[in-house]
């Protein structure tokens, strides 16, 4: 059954530092997420993106995010300048079309700030 | 803005016996979602129901839909210690754009006591 990949499982980052979480969606997927959850809470959506745009951000979407789609198969979420609050799991979604019947979520990046 | 509910926040119930999750949302929506997830994992889709009065069973599991009323419901017949981890439901939203987010629900946790 297809996969969305991500990597790394598990990140550690000094506060400040910029980090580049990765996702390899499935081929055909044509919808892309972010989602983030902090420890023992529900979970959130950060950003969505379709024909190579955001289609929308929430409100945690912040200058301090930024996706991008560089090649075609990657989808990053990139983090500039990490503080402690971003401290979560981070997941990455695709789907084939909207209203399709869900989406398929990666198994998540644990991004640790100290 | 939508808001999504699910009572209880906990669960700790004995082998064999029955209980039901409710999941509450606040504005219209015809599609729901209910997803497993153990700790420190990805989130696994369980169940996909798109209209009203849609009604899906897998294994000891039961997931129901009532647009009208706003709810959807995850029964549990003769619980054992494998269904033990959060389980979520979403609701989807269109944006301000027309591309589609997941709402997520609270989470109930579900302990399974042997």
């Amino acid at each position: 059954e297809p996969e969305v990949t991500q990597t790394p499982s598990h990140q550690v980052t000094q506060m400040g530092q910029e980090v580049i979480l990765r996702c390899v969606p499935i081929s055909n997927h044509l919808y892309f997420y972010w989602y983030r959850q902090i420890l023992g809470q529900k979970v959130e959506f950060l950003v969505s993106f379709y024909n190579n745009e955001i289609s929308e951000k929430s409100e945690i979407f912040d200058d301090q995010f930024s996706v991008e789609r560089p090649d075609g198969s990657n989808f990053t979420l990139k983090i500039r300048s990490t503080k402690l609050e971003d401290s979560a799991m981070y997941f990455c979604a695709s789907s084939e079309r909207q209203k399709s019947g869900g989406y398929t979520f990666g198994s998540g990046t644990r991004l640790t700030v100290v | 803005e939508l808001k999504v509910e699910q009572n209880p926040l906990f669960l700790s119930m004995q082998e064999g016996k029955n209980y039901t999750i409710y999941c509450n949302y606040s504005t219209t929506s015809d599609r729901l979602y209910w997803y497993r997830q153990d700790p420190g994992k990805s989130l696994e889709s369980l169940f996909v129901l798109l209209s009203n009065g849609a009604v899906k069973q897998e294994g000891r599991l039961m997931a129901s839909l009532d647009t009208k009323a706003r709810l959807s419901t995850l029964h549990i017949t003769a619980a054992v210690h494998d269904l033990s981890a959060t389980y979520f439901c979403a609701v989807d939203r269109a944006g301000s754009s027309g591309t589609y987010k997941y709402i997520f629900g609270t989470g109930t946790r579900l302990k399974v006591l042997a």
